[in-house]
């Protein structure tokens, strides 16, 4: 299982641009790298997953280098409503456990 | 389309009492999870499925078990409750795609509170 490695937490201010990088040095061949936000009192939801090269859609951004032993989820302008866990996770088709770590906790002020 | 539902929202009980908690899923998913949350921490896997009939230990699987008797529910029981489990319990499913979109789907949460 590959495990993964996030900050405990990040501050920042509405309007500017968050990287949270995640670490997971033994990421296996077929495994993907999905994101998930989690707000107070409600279950994780999905942001965004990759497996190579830069993902994005209306929410994020997700940039894997060659090597996927890390990948970076770039919120663009943050708001207030962006203070959340966000939670890093790798699997793919042969991943039966899913394991979260310990996520990131991401304050933003106004 | 109701996603992932979990039955009870709340409930409290008494140190010794059993309970059970249901994960329904209306996705056609294969996979489904029980995951526990503590208030400040992060999610921790208690067991999980991948297909009916089948059940797995996750990382604290200790005084829980599960079945899976069909496949669009993933039960919970709680044979003696302990202070210690008093959490928040989430319930995830997720199908399984060769081609990646692992994405797994989440109930709004159970919270349990054990006196």
């Amino acid at each position: 299982l590959a495990k993964t490695t996030q900050p405990i937490s990040m501050d920042s201010y509405e309007g500017q641009e968050v990287n949270i990088t995640c670490s997971h040095n033994n990421i296996a061949t077929n495994d993907y790298i999905t994101w998930y936000q989690q707000f107070p009192s409600q279950g994780p939801r999905f942001i965004i997953q990759g497996y190579k090269t830069k993902v994005t859609n209306e929410v994020a951004s997700l940039f894997i280098p060659a090597d996927r032993k890390s990948s970076t989820l770039s919120l663009p302008r943050v708001s207030l409503s962006d203070t959340a866990v966000y939670y890093c996770l790798v699997g793919g088709p042969y991943t039966d456990k899913l394991i979260f770590g310990t996520g990131t906790r991401l304050q933003v002020f106004p | 389309n109701a996603g992932v539902t979990q039955t009870p929202k709340f409930r409290v009980l008494k140190t010794g009492q059993s309970m059970t908690l249901l994960c329904a899923q209306d996705m056609n998913h294969e996979y489904m999870y029980w995951y526990r949350q503590d208030p400040g921490m992060g999610l921790r896997l208690i067991h999980y499925s991948v297909g009916e009939g089948t059940t797995a230990k996750g990382e604290v699987p200790d005084g829980y078990n599960v079945s899976r008797l069909k496949k669009q529910n993933f039960l919970l029981g709680l044979e003696s409750a302990a202070p210690s489990q008093t959490s928040v319990y989430f319930c995830a499913s997720r199908t399984v795609r060769l081609a990646g979109d692992e994405t797994q789907y989440f109930g709004p949460g159970t919270r349990l509170l054990v006196l």
